[in-house]
């Protein structure tokens, strides 16, 4: 059974500062993994999204790492802003579902 | 804004009553999820469609629980003699028919009294 686990659980730093956000899973058997922001009461909204075949996947500000052997990846915000506080999860696809499997999260604040 | 939406955005019922949540992906999802979140936890998948048939559903699905896609589009997930346990965020996500992107909704918020 595939088990996601994201440290930190919550992270609080000051506007401006580089971030690393782990993902961890149990079973490497990946089509790709998803990464995802939720703001308070919302719903998600997906940020990236990595293919098993890939390294990494950029998009502005954000870039996701995925070692599928290792079972990890990564998330990293450049130049953190107040308006990147919320909560990120992650989300493996197995090969043999279509489901995701999510991750209980990384709640960041970012401070002014 | 995903495109997809979901009515209600809130339910409040008390228990041992039925409650039903609707879901209106965009045209090009071929596919349909059902997620339940509760609080500080990830979401959970429950259930997902491909146009009409429903091909996975989970064990948290007990038999109180029935969803159904009847034309390919829209989606409804029923609950039936609620529970103070099924309180959650109920997510509904679309996606087209390759492994890629699920386009969240806003999710319906249940809370059983």
């Amino acid at each position: 059974k595939q088990e996601v686990t994201q440290i930190p659980a919550a992270l609080s730093v000051p506007e401006g500062e580089n971030l690393v956000l782990n993902c961890s899973f149990t079973d490497s058997a990946i089509y790709n993994l998803q990464w995802f922001r939720q703001d308070p009461g919302k719903g998600l909204t997906s940020l990236l999204l990595i293919q098993s075949s890939q390294r990494e996947q950029t998009s502005g500000r954000l870039n996701a790492s995925l070692d599928k052997s290792s079972g990890r990846s990564t998330l990293y915000i450049a130049a953190s802003q107040p308006g990147d506080s919320a909560t990120y999860l992650c989300a493996p696809n197995p090969d043999s579902s279509y489901k995701l499997i999510f991750g209980s999260g990384t709640r960041l604040l970012v401070r002014p | 804004d995903t495109g997809v939406s979901q009515d209600p955005r809130h339910k409040i019922t008390k228990r041992g009553q039925n409650v039903t949540f609707r879901c209106d992906p965009i045209s090009e999802h071929n596919r349909l999820y059902w997620y339940r979140q509760t609080l500080g936890q990830g979401p959970e998948f429950l259930t997902y469609f491909q146009n009409e048939a429903q091909l996975e559903k989970s064990r948290l699905l007990s038999d109180r629980f029935s969803a159904e896609r009847p034309k390919g589009s829209f989606s409804t997930l029923e609950i039936q003699r609620t529970e103070q346990g099924d309180s959650a965020m109920y997510l509904c996500a679309g996606a087209g028919n390759l492994r890629e992107t699920q386009y969240f909704g806003p999710g319906t918020r249940l809370l059983v009294l």
